[in-house]
């Protein structure tokens, strides 16, 4: 079946740096791409709708200046949490969907601890 | 704003034991429903998934799923566990053709041998 990478699978950071998240479709094209966010013991909510080629949809309530998403290619979507926070520590997942089958194809997430 | 509720947060059971999870939606319109399975340390895995036509479903590992509109339920059903199927178990909703996917907070099954 459909593979999505994410890297780093964890990163811990200090409170102000940045991180980039990568996440890669490894043998399928995906125009679309999506990214969610996993709170402990709770359910994925979704942050932002990445396109190829165009900005990115970001769910209400989620910031587009601190959570920055690229596109860039067909098989790559980048997260970029600017400026971390400890409240920003979480669980970041991405999914992408593959080919005819209509099925979402999940990473297998990034703990992002900020200190 | 459409919403999907699971009843159960935390399910215990022994092997052998047959396991319902309740899934429940809010939506008027036509939608495409999941049921996803986290695996500890894993990541989420599609079990089955609803789209039109028969709503009785069947997906991996034995389980199956019943679309009963009136009632804007979609419960997950397995006659006989194994302690293998210790996960997460996550329903969710798809009402748009983008693919984005709304989540239940998700059951955390334990399977006892």
């Amino acid at each position: 079946g459909a593979v999505v990478s994410q890297h780093p699978s964890r990163v811990i950071c200090k409170s102000g740096t940045s991180v980039k998240i990568e996440c890669r479709s490894l043998d399928f094209q995906a125009t679309t791409m999506f990214w969610y966010r996993q709170f402990p013991k709770q359910s994925l909510m979704l942050m932002a709708t990445s396109n190829e080629g165009s900005k990115a949809t970001y769910e209400q309530g989620v910031e587009k200046d601190k959570f920055l998403i690229n596109h860039a290619s067909l098989t790559l979507s980048t997260l970029t949490v600017t400026s971390a926070h400890p409240e920003d520590s979480s669980f970041y997942i991405c999914s992408a969907p593959g080919g005819f089958t209509d099925t979402q194809y999940f990473g297998p997430g990034t703990r992002l601890t900020v200190l | 704003a459409q919403s999907v509720s699971q009843h159960n947060h935390h399910v215990i059971l022994s092997e052998a034991a047959s396991l319902e999870l309740g899934c429940n939606y809010s939506y008027g319109g036509t939608v495409n429903l999941f049921w996803y399975v986290q695996y500890p340390g894993q990541h989420l895995q599609l079990l089955l998934k609803y789209f039109s036509g028969d709503p009785l479903v069947k997906g991996i590992k034995g389980f199956e799923a019943e679309f009963i509109k009136s009632k804007f339920s979609f419960n997950l059903r397995k006659p006989s566990v194994q302690w293998s199927d210790t996960a997460e178990y996550f329903c969710a909703l798809r009402t748009d053709s983008w693919g984005k996917l709304q989540f239940g907070a998700g059951t955390q099954v334990v399977v006892t041998p």
